[in-house]
């Protein structure tokens, strides 16, 4: 089982704003880092440490985190957004490198 | 450009071995910690094995301790998992990918900047 929880499925309406959510003990010590999965394609990065996109991520994704708890928040979702989503962060101990949430996919209807 | 092709995958019986390979280029391969991350069939990503810049420290998830061996060529800028007695849960694509770090407060994070497209091992009789 995961360490880092997260909703199965999220579903967001055309030009609207969601939130994803990643629960996790390890989240009180270390920052998640949130990353985009399309069907048949590998995980893209696109939020990291307290709010940070890479190159060529669009400025509508954006990270925050609060006690146990981080949001990836997508505003104004677009058609493309639709993928799955996953957190990770180190695991509670710090011991291991990384533990992955259980990812959440993300419908825009 | 940062570019990671993995290699190696197939089909293999229970119990059997493979080894897979990530050739690495765009960056200076040595500096960087690397990591294999797998995704079985429909399921979710599972961090398996990491090793440091120079192979000084290496970790498994638990689920392969033991069977699983990472390794790296600093020279080949290239990245290894040795498996061994494989299990019908070993099926997954397995991604290899780039690990970047950054402290705050005190602590190291890591985060996985860069992946590659990853190589299908199926373990089945």
């Amino acid at each position: 089982s995961s360490e880092l929880t997260q909703d199965p499925a999220v579903s967001v309406a055309l030009g609207q704003t969601v939130r994803i959510t990643c629960q996790g003990d390890s989240l009180r010590s270390y920052y998640a880092s949130w990353y985009q999965q399309k069907p048949g394609q590998a995980p893209v990065l696109v939020i990291y440490g307290k709010n940070n996109r890479p190159s060529g991520i669009p400025d509508r994704f954006s990270g925050s985190s609060s006690g146990n708890t981080a949001s990836l928040t997508i505003t104004g979702a677009q058609a493309e957004d639709e993928a799955d989503y996953y957190c990770n962060s180190r695991d509670s101990g710090g011991n291991l490198p990384a533990v992955f949430g259980g990812g959440t996919q993300l419908t825009v209807l | 450009e940062v570019q990671l092709l993995e290699s190696g995958g197939g089909l293999v019986q229970p119990g059997g071995s493979l080894r897979l390979s990530c050739a690495a280029s765009g960056f200076t391969f040595s500096s960087y910690d690397m990591s294999w991350v797998r995704q079985s069939p429909g399921k979710g990503l599972e961090w398996v094995s990491s090793i440091t810049g120079r192979g000084g420290s290496i970790y498994y998830a638990d689920s392969v301790k033991g069977r699983f061996t990472i390794s790296r060529d600093n020279s080949k800028n290239t990245l290894y998992l040795q498996m061994n007695s494989l299990r019908a849960e070993d099926t997954a694509v397995y991604y290899c990918a780039k690990v970047d770090g950054y402290n705050f407060a005190g602590r190291r994070n890591l985060v996985f900047d860069y992946w590659g497209q990853g190589t299908l091992v199926t373990v089945s009789s």
